[in-house]
């Protein structure tokens, strides 16, 4: 069985530009999540999926994160403008329907 | 709402010896716990995961945890430590649907030859 596939493992931008990150989860996963890991710290949850409609966004910075998962299946999670603290590791992760998450490999991001 | 503490954020153990990573939770609902390990630049691995049944839960890698209701806790334990148990450790609850899953800000453990 194929894992959570993430794209790409790392990026660089400057302060003010954009950046999307991408995500496949494990086929008929249903509920999807995007998490926000910063150096040292655990993952926080930033927004969660159940198919298409978001279940929970309540600590999404929506002023300039924006996701979406057209069709259920793959996601995207943008940030516009970033600055120098969302520099982390973005994981993804889908959840089995016996109740665990498993993870894609996370894609770091630095905001220089 | 659920939350996760992690006693030590960092512990350190000889090769052979006892790993104990302990986790307490806070939760208004029959949680369900789980613990995972992160290598370096990974994701994270499901090592075990406690959702109702029995009360000690066996997992990958020789790592097992025991739920004790009483105490709030999930303590996770290994008998002997090898030298590839280093990484860091997180534990995390969630309700039996799978909501608010939150996870602790993880144990980082070393293991000295």
């Amino acid at each position: 069985e194929a894992g959570v596939a993430q794209s790409p493992r790392y990026k660089i931008i400057e302060k003010r530009q954009s950046v999307a990150f991408w995500c496949n989860p494990i086929s008929g996963h249903a509920t999807l999540y995007w998490y926000q890991q910063i150096l040292g710290q655990g993952p926080k949850l930033l927004i969660q999926f159940q198919n298409n409609g978001v279940v929970d966004d309540s600590q999404l910075p929506k002023d300039r994160f924006s996701a979406e998962r057209l069709k259920g299946v793959d996601s995207t999670l943008k940030i516009q403008p970033a600055k120098l603290e969302d520099s982390a590791v973005y994981l993804c992760a889908s959840r089995h329907s016996t109740g665990e998450q498993y993870f894609g490999p996370g894609t770091r991001l630095t905001v220089t | 709402a659920q939350s996760v503490t992690q006693l030590g954020s960092h512990v350190s153990v000889s090769e052979g010896a006892l790993v104990l990573l302990r986790c307490n939770y806070s939760s208004s609902v029959p949680p369900y716990l789980f613990w995972y390990v992160q290598y370096p630049n990974q994701g994270l691995q499901l090592l075990l995961k406690y959702t109702s049944a029995a009360t000690l839960v066996k997992g990958i890698n020789g790592f097992e945890a025991e739920f004790k209701k009483s105490e709030t806790s999930f303590h996770l334990t290994k008998p002997s430590a090898h030298m590839r148990d280093a990484a860091e450790y997180f534990c995390a609850v969630s309700d039996n649907y799978g909501q608010n899953f939150v996870f602790g800000p993880g144990t980082r453990l070393s293991v000295l030859p």
